[in-house]
């Protein structure tokens, strides 16, 4: 299994909801990623994670938390969400973080705040 | 700090054509580099990488050297197919957990 599941695919919510982002692998790797990214531009970092501690937050607003239960479980929690929050929000993973290695992206959820 | 900056596209190239994608970047340290290619609706798929100076990444028939006295890694591919069509990132990483800083990314359509 080389795969990084993500869900839900596709999430509509308004500005008071609570909702989560849900992210999967079961390659064994011990680090993990949120990266979003808008339409037409690259991804940018919001997280990582590695041996289920967070190592990196690149200053995202506390209206963003990640929570990684587990080493195979990665979540984002979001709560009043502003509508420049809507974009593709992509999880990955690599085996430990280390500069050299390759990371496997899900297909992202694609996220519209109203 | 670090950067990469990519040929802006869009590129629109016809079947078998050959195709380069420029790639230069900066780094503070010795960077690995990456090529990672976005098909529509999906996330990233690498699709090759270099880890040091003189390294040649291949896969599909995509090529890159890590030019290291150039500070760039150019993709290449010798014929392009149509399935070939989707974004392509160039990407670098220079420390264990650090960031992967990416390209502004260059879409490429190819026409049968």
């Amino acid at each position: 299994d080389t795969e990084v599941t993500q869900t839900p695919k596709h999430l509509v919510m308004g500005m008071t909801n609570k909702k989560s982002l849900k992210c999967e692998q079961h390659m064994g790797h011990r680090a993990m990623y949120w990266y979003k990214q808008k339409a037409k531009k690259p991804p940018e970092l919001m997280f990582v994670y590695s041996y289920e501690k967070l190592s990196i937050n690149e200053s995202v607003p506390s209206r963003f938390s990640p929570e990684c239960p587990n080493s195979s479980l990665l979540n984002l929690h979001l709560h009043a969400l502003q509508p420049e929050d809507s974009a593709l929000y992509l999880c990955a993973s690599s085996q430990s973080g280390t500069g050299s290695e390759k990371l496997f992206f899900g297909s992202g959820t694609q996220l519209s705040v109203l | 700090g670090n950067s990469v900056t990519q040929m802006e596209g869009p590129v629109t190239l016809s079947e078998e054509a050959f195709l380069t994608i420029n790639c230069t970047y900066t780094a503070t340290g010795y960077p690995s580099l990456f090529w990672y290619v976005q098909y529509p609706g999906e996330g990233l798929q690498l699709l090759l990488k270099a880890t040091k100076a003189d390294d040649k990444g291949s896969n599909k028939g995509f090529e890159a050297t890590y030019r290291k006295e150039t500070t760039s890694f150019h993709l290449e591919k010798g014929s392009v197919q149509v399935s070939d069509s989707a974004v392509y990132f160039c990407a670098l990483r220079v420390t264990s957990y650090g960031k992967l800083t990416f390209g502004q990314g260059t879409i490429l359509t190819v026409h049968p």
